[in-house]
């Protein structure tokens, strides 16, 4: 069983566009993030939830907006695309919640690749 | 604010040598420090994780060491495989996120 499951794998689409990508994680984690790797491979952090709760929010534009259903799920909506929203999106889950240190890894899943045309 | 560096960029080496991958970070106030791998394509996968209070942590042919109050870490692979191909990355846990290095890009030839 794949541990996070990130759909779709590739998003190609115009510019000025409304898409979604959905994750969902079966690891019984509590904390959820999204990622964004530029070309170069660069990865930073774009969000965090902690049991559905918003805990980062790294200075993203408001177009982007994260919904958590439950505490499995993490989707990432994005509104009106740009081009410079071309990356790839990384959704990982962990057990790390705030200051308590349970099991910190993180599992990632697979990545979606967006291109705004 | 924390930066991360990882140092090679880039390392090409013949199959069955020791390497030594080094990553920096400036601000040592850090819960832990863990090690990924990316293959080219896919996500990353978790290799090793050392809690701030550690030194090292071992898995297999990798050991990682860290000292925090140098801020640095080193990531050491014994008798390289073309199989360890891939993309490197450190990231250093702060209060709340994971901030990750640029990366050290390994090529292992046979």
């Amino acid at each position: 069983d794949t541990a996070v499951s990130q759909t779709p794998k590739y998003l190609v689409t115009q510019m000025g566009n409304d898409k979604s990508i959905k994750c969902e994680q079966n690891l019984g984690h509590d904390t959820m993030y999204w990622y964004k790797q530029d070309s170069k491979k660069f990865l930073k952090i774009m969000f965090s939830y902690n049991n559905k709760e918003l805990i980062i929010n790294e200075t993203v534009p408001n177009r982007f907006s994260p919904k958590s259903p439950d505490k499995a799920h993490l989707n990432l909506h994005i509104n009106s695309l740009e081009l410079g929203d071309s990356a790839v999106y990384f959704c990982a889950s962990s057990e790390f919640k705030g200051d308590r240190v349970l099991s910190d890894t993180q599992y990632f899943g697979p990545g979606t690749r967006l291109t705004v045309l | 604010k924390q930066e991360v560096t990882q140092i090679p960029a880039a390392l090409s080496v013949p199959e069955g040598e020791n390497l030594v991958l080094n990553c920096s970070f400036t601000d040592s106030a850090i819960y832990n420090l863990q090690w990924f791998r990316q293959d080219p394509g896919k996500g990353l996968t978790s290799l090793l994780l050392i809690q701030s209070s550690q030194r090292e942590q071992t898995s297999g042919r990798l050991n990682a060491s860290l000292d925090k109050s140098s801020g640095r870490s080193t990531l050491y692979i014994a008798a390289s495989q073309p199989g360890d191909s891939a993309t490197y990355l450190c990231a250093v846990r702060g209060f709340q996120k994971l901030v990750f290095g640029t990366g050290t890009r390994l090529l292992v030839s046979p």
